[in-house]
């Protein structure tokens, strides 16, 4: 297992609401990306935080939105959720420099959008 | 934009069998490829990777091979067993800061004992 973790490990929500996501980096990783995984399909980048600063994006609306602490803790934040907003998110953290990318993978939060 | 496709989306075969899973990527700026399996309700777990600058690369059953002229690489199992069964997506990435991952589709793979 890595020293990823995210809270919750279940959530949910109905649409129009606003959702909070949490994620605590390995020991030493200064890096947090985001991920979101719809059923059957392959993660799709939300964003990465490097040193406290959005460092990448895709292809999401600006109502998906994070932030990353300190001590390299990120937050995902979606407002005005939407029913195709359902999925997995992962995170997932790296040390964030040259060919030292690899990324580590928490254990997702379930989100359902009724 | 950027893409990897992944074949084939399933694959079954027999323990002790050879699997092999194969992916092109479009970003020919891409230097980092790793493969992650992914059991029913749980996190990828990464199990092999390799740079643009290695043609291939072993570990114990798992082997990855890259082929950058062609932009493909592939993932090898040799003697498979009912615990390799999962679903396993490959990406691509351009690496070092802000280096998203960009998956393929997903290989479901079933072995039968």
């Amino acid at each position: 297992e890595t020293g990823v973790t995210q809270s919750p490990t279940h959530l949910i929500k109905t649409r129009g609401q606003q959702v909070t996501l949490r994620c605590s980096s390995q020991s030493g990783h200064n890096t947090v990306s985001w991920y979101q995984q719809a059923l059957g399909q392959g993660p799709q980048f939300i964003f990465q935080y490097y040193r406290e600063e959005e460092n990448g994006r895709g292809n999401f609306p600006p109502r998906f939105s994070g932030l990353q602490f300190p001590n390299y803790s990120s937050e995902l934040n979606v407002n005005a959720l939407e029913l195709d907003d359902s999925a997995l998110y992962l995170c997932a953290s790296s040390l964030g420099g040259l060919n030292t990318d690899t990324q580590y993978f928490g254990p997702g939060t379930r989100l359902t959008v009724l | 934009g950027e893409n990897v496709e992944q074949h084939p989306s399933t694959l079954s075969v027999q323990e002790g069998d050879s699997a092999v899973i194969k992916c092109t990527y479009s970003d020919s700026a891409s230097n980092y490829f790793p493969w992650y399996k992914q059991e029913l309700g749980k996190r990828p777990q990464l199990i092999i990777d390799i740079r643009s600058n290695v043609g291939e690369k072993k570990d114990q059953r798992i082997a990855v091979t890259l082929n950058k002229t062609a932009k493909h690489f592939s993932l090898h199992i040799t003697e498979t067993q009912p615990e390799d069964s999962a679903v396993y997506f490959c990406a691509a990435s351009r690496g070092n800061q802000g280096g998203k991952l960009i998956f393929g589709q997903g290989t479901e793979l079933s072995v039968k004992p």
